[in-house]
């Protein structure tokens, strides 16, 4: 079975802060694709990052990396030197290859809160 | 808009009552996804579509949840016989690609909020 974990459901820090917000995941497949989307305050989900699972280059945008770990089935999030605006529910999905299993299966969520 | 629109973004009904949930995908979008967020919770799954093909029900919680797309193009998900259950965000989200080919990033609407009294 395909799984998300997200075990921090809430984290707070104070702005200008590094925070890593943690991903495991859990398939049998080889071929799979990772997410990261953000939810802030209005709802609406936004694409942060998509890997594939043969890609384990870990990746830079700005403030925001990625660390893609498949010996532990791991997709982490840091964001360096947070601010306020960064405060949202950020979600790890994954996504299977093949077939008609287009759905992202999504961890529960991180609750991040940057403080002034 | 270029977005996912959702309406209404709020829809507060009695229980037992039937509920019409509207989705309107990017243009030329081929997949179409709904989920279903309950509070404190990730989306999960409901059902897809492939242009006006639903190949994938699997998630639809009971048979009075129904969904379609009739041109292949905007979504309704229909509920019947609202049940306090039923209370979450309904999520909508479109894809360009195929489920089953190189995948493409889901884009996702704002949500419907369905609460059920």
């Amino acid at each position: 079975a395909q799984k998300v974990t997200q075990a921090q459901t809430e984290i707070s820090v104070v702005e200008k802060e590094d925070v890593t917000l943690d991903c495991v995941y859990e398939t049998r497949d080889t071929t799979y694709y990772l997410f990261w989307y953000k939810q802030p305050p209005s709802g609406e989900l936004v694409f942060l990052i998509r890997r594939n699972s043969f890609d384990e280059q870990n990746e830079i945008s700005g403030r925001y990396s990625w660390n893609f770990q498949k010996s532990t089935s791991s997709f982490n999030f840091t964001i360096t030197a947070s601010q306020v605006v960064d405060s949202a529910v950020y979600f790890c999905a994954l996504k299977l290859h093949g077939g008609s299993q287009g759905n992202l299966i999504f961890g529960k969520g991180t609750k991040l809160s940057v403080k002034p | 808009g270029a977005g996912v629109s959702q309406s209404p973004r709020y829809k507060v009904a009695k229980r037992g009552q039937d509920v019409a949930l509207r989705c309107d995908p990017i243009s030329g979008h081929v997949s179409l996804f709904w989920y279903q967020q309950a509070l404190g919770q990730g989306p999960e799954f409901l059902t897809y579509f492939q242009n006006e093909a639903q190949l994938d029900k699997s998630g639809l919680p009971s048979d009075r949840f129904f969904a379609e797309r009739p041109e292949g193009s905007v979504s309704t998900l229909k509920i019947q016989r609202t049940q306090q259950e039923d209370s979450a965000v309904y999520l909508c989200a479109s894809s360009p690609g195929l489920a089953g080919g190189p995948t493409y990033e889901q884009y996702f609407g704002p949500g419907t909020r369905l609460t059920v009294t």
